[in-house]
């Protein structure tokens, strides 16, 4: 079984700064991870997904996420934020095998503010 | 390719009644998926199908929710005789891979 663990439930950023998520894994076989975001009464939207090779991953709307085997983590960075950047983020995991379901972490809140 | 479709999106209910909400996937993919998200958590994955077979069912997934997917193409969630706690959104995502979930936006469900 896995878990996932978001280690903070919100991070408050002002325009155009950087920010980094950050999200911790525990499994006890090989996983593929996923950061995806969910706007107010909205559905999830894949920003990006770590399944194998280079461990920096970039995804949609300028987001990039680092994997990390030896720490367990997948953390999100951002360069510069936008307001619009402001919703909730989800990181997930599921197995390599030939199905698999996801497991998501408890989300992070990003509050982008002018 | 419309994207995942559910429906309805809100969907106000008294305890004890039974509700079903209903998902379209995006039409080439076999695999089907329900998750139930409650306030400030993230989802949670109820049930799995591939086509026409539910290949998976969470524990959460108690006697009063069945789902069906009928012909592989469209999924249907019922609840029976709900309850407060049953208050959530209820998501469907579908996939042609193991991977790469797509979304719907959700139905959300109110239990007074």
């Amino acid at each position: 079984a896995q878990s996932v663990t978001q280690l903070d439930s919100q991070v408050p950023v002002f325009e155009e700064a950087p920010v980094e998520l950050r999200c911790n894994y525990s499994s006890s076989v090989s996983v593929y991870l996923f950061w995806y975001v969910q706007y107010p009464n909205q559905g999830l939207q894949l920003l990006l997904k770590y399944l194998s090779g280079s461990t920096l991953v970039k995804g949609i709307n300028g987001f990039e996420a680092e994997f990390n085997k030896s720490q367990t983590s997948f953390h999100l960075r951002k360069p510069s934020v936008h307001i619009s950047d402001t919703a909730e983020y989800f990181c997930a995991v599921s197995e390599t095998r030939g199905y698999s379901t996801l497991t998501f972490g408890k989300g992070t809140m990003l509050l982008v503010s002018p | 390719d419309t994207g995942v479709s559910q429906d309805p999106r809100h969907k106000i209910t008294k305890r004890g009644q039974n509700v079903t909400f209903r998902c379209d996937p995006i039409s080439e993919h076999n695999r089907l998926y329900w998750y139930r998200q409650t306030l400030g958590q993230g989802p949670e994955f109820l049930t799995y199908f591939q086509n026409e077979a539910q290949l998976e069912k969470s524990r959460l997934l108690s006697d009063r929710f069945s789902a069906e997917r009928p012909k592989g193409s469209f999924s249907t969630l019922e609840i029976q005789r709900t309850e407060q706690g049953d208050s959530a959104m209820y998501l469907c995502a579908s996939s042609v891979q193991e991977y790469g979930y797509t979304f719907g936006s959700g139905t959300r469900l109110t239990v007074v």
